[in-house]
């Protein structure tokens, strides 16, 4: 069965960095374009990224372009989210999402958990 | 971006009753060349990640109960719980994939009447 488990959550001072994972399971992860979505507490959802299966195609909500960067690696069924320049309007549960199978399948059809990220001092 | 909107921003509906949630987008989200409507709809319930329900506005994931449906083209979509269920009580949200950034809906939560 599909499994996404993220790690890497936690407390960060404003201007800090965080480092988020995504360990995929169940699933032919190179085959799948991946998407990291947040929820800010009591909020709605807010899709932030989302890459290529093959990792040459990525894209940013303004609101992280520039101090946040997605990435994969395929041999290691592994999603990440390196976030830096963090502020408190980032603090939220960040999700990770399996895109649909086809290339513009851009609906999540499996999710992880969520991690909590907090920006605080 | 695209901007959707949906309506009401809460519903109470009795058991057993039809439950109705709207979704506009600022533009059509129909890609004439396929026919298709770039929509898809989530469920959420507390303390769980969000559930994907409809996609292609009106195809129900696999799972998914048939008192769901989802329709609607262009700029306007309904997602419908034709008798409604206790286990339906959560936070439905839409969500554009036409084009980046997708964006979603600020979501309705649904309650027992």
């Amino acid at each position: 069965q599909v499994q996404l488990v993220e790690s890497g959550g936690g407390l960060v001072q404003p201007g800090g960095s965080l480092r988020l994972s995504c360990a995929a399971s169940g699933f032919t992860f190179s085959d799948y374009y991946m998407s990291w979505i947040r929820q800010a507490p009591g909020k709605g959802l807010e899709w932030i990224s989302y890459i290529s299966s093959s990792g040459s195609s990525i894209y940013y909500a303004d609101s992280v372009k520039g101090r946040f960067t997605i990435s994969r690696d395929n041999a290691k069924n592994s999603l990440y989210l390196q976030m830096n320049s963090l502020r408190a309007e980032d603090t939220a549960v960040y999700y990770c999402a399996r895109d649909g199978p086809g290339s513009w399948d851009g609906y999540n059809d499996y999710w992880g958990q969520g991690t909590l990220v907090t920006v605080s001092s | 971006d695209i901007v959707m909107t949906q309506s009401p921003d809460s519903l109470a509906v009795s058991l057993g009753e039809r439950a109705t949630i709207n979704c506009k987008s600022s533009q059509s989200v129909l890609y004439r060349s396929n026919n298709k409507n770039y929509l898809g709809w989530y469920q959420q319930k507390p303390g769980q990640p969000p559930k994907l329900l409809i996609y292609w506005a009106s195809t129900r994931e696999s799972g998914v109960p048939d008192r769901f449906s989802g329709s609607g083209s262009g700029t306007d979509f309904t997602l419908t719980i034709s008798s409604l269920q206790a286990e339906d009580v959560a936070v439905y949200y839409c969500q554009q994939y036409y084009s980046t950034p997708r964006t979603f809906g600020q979501g309705t939560k649904l309650e027992i009447k």
